[in-house]
């Protein structure tokens, strides 16, 4: 157990639907990425959140925003799903800011949309 | 900009060793790292460099040259176990995410 924890690791659901994919980091780390992995595709980058503010955002995409509450938990909403969102949402989480500290990830969650 | 290469698949039989090569440009640099992805499973963390040079952790070693914007992970003794993608992956130009390679998927045989 790595002490990252999301939830659902799994989730069917149908194109058009909205989704909300949950991520609570380790104890004492204040940052929490999210990324997106596809068969074909390496980790991609979506957004990162520091102690409750955006910090960076990367190939993230309109239909997609996420947040931080103040016990540091975040959540990735995904809307109007394609098939093509079908893929591994992985949550990593670090104490600091910076990505030269390195990361824990979550055990991930696998997202297929029919 | 930032980019990450490195082979998309080796293999090696156990009790070998092997070598998996990394070449990134980046704007800036603020370290490398290398971490293992065991299929469906989440991605752990096995190094980083952050000066030129070799450092090792049991069976697994990296290396870094800065100036030619080169890594490398070295495994030793071969282990089935360790049939697994391996990513090389560096922060961004604004240092606040890592931003990764599409990984080297490893098969080891008997």
């Amino acid at each position: 157990d790595s002490g990252v924890t999301q939830t659902p690791k799994h989730l069917i659901t149908a194109t058009g639907q909205r989704v909300t994919l949950r991520c609570s980091p380790r104890s004492g780390d204040l940052s929490v990425y999210w990324y997106q992995q596809s068969l074909d595709q390496g980790l991609q980058f979506l957004i990162q959140y520091y102690n409750g503010e955006e910090r960076a955002k990367g190939n993230i995409l309109e239909r997609f925003s996420a947040q931080q509450f103040p016990d540091l938990h975040s959540e990735l909403n995904l809307s109007s799903l394609e098939l093509g969102d079908s893929a591994l949402y992985f949550c990593a989480s670090s104490a600091s800011g910076g990505a030269a500290d390195g990361y824990t990830f979550g055990s991930g969650t696998r997202l297929t949309v029919v | 900009g930032q980019n990450i290469d490195q082979p998309t698949e080796m293999t090696a039989t156990e009790g070998a060793i092997v070598q998996i090569n990394c070449t990134y440009q980046t704007s800036g640099f603020n370290g490398l790292f290398w971490y293992q992805q065991h299929a469906g499973e989440a991605p752990t963390f096995l190094s980083y460099n952050v000066l030129d040079g070799l450092e090792e952790k049991g069976r697994f070693s990296s290396f870094l040259s800065r100036s030619k914007g080169y890594s490398y992970l070295l495994l030793k003794e071969l282990q089935m176990k360790d049939s697994a993608s391996y990513l090389c992956a560096a922060p961004n130009q604004a240092g606040t995410a890592l931003i990764f390679g599409k990984g080297t998927t490893l098969s080891v045989s008997s």
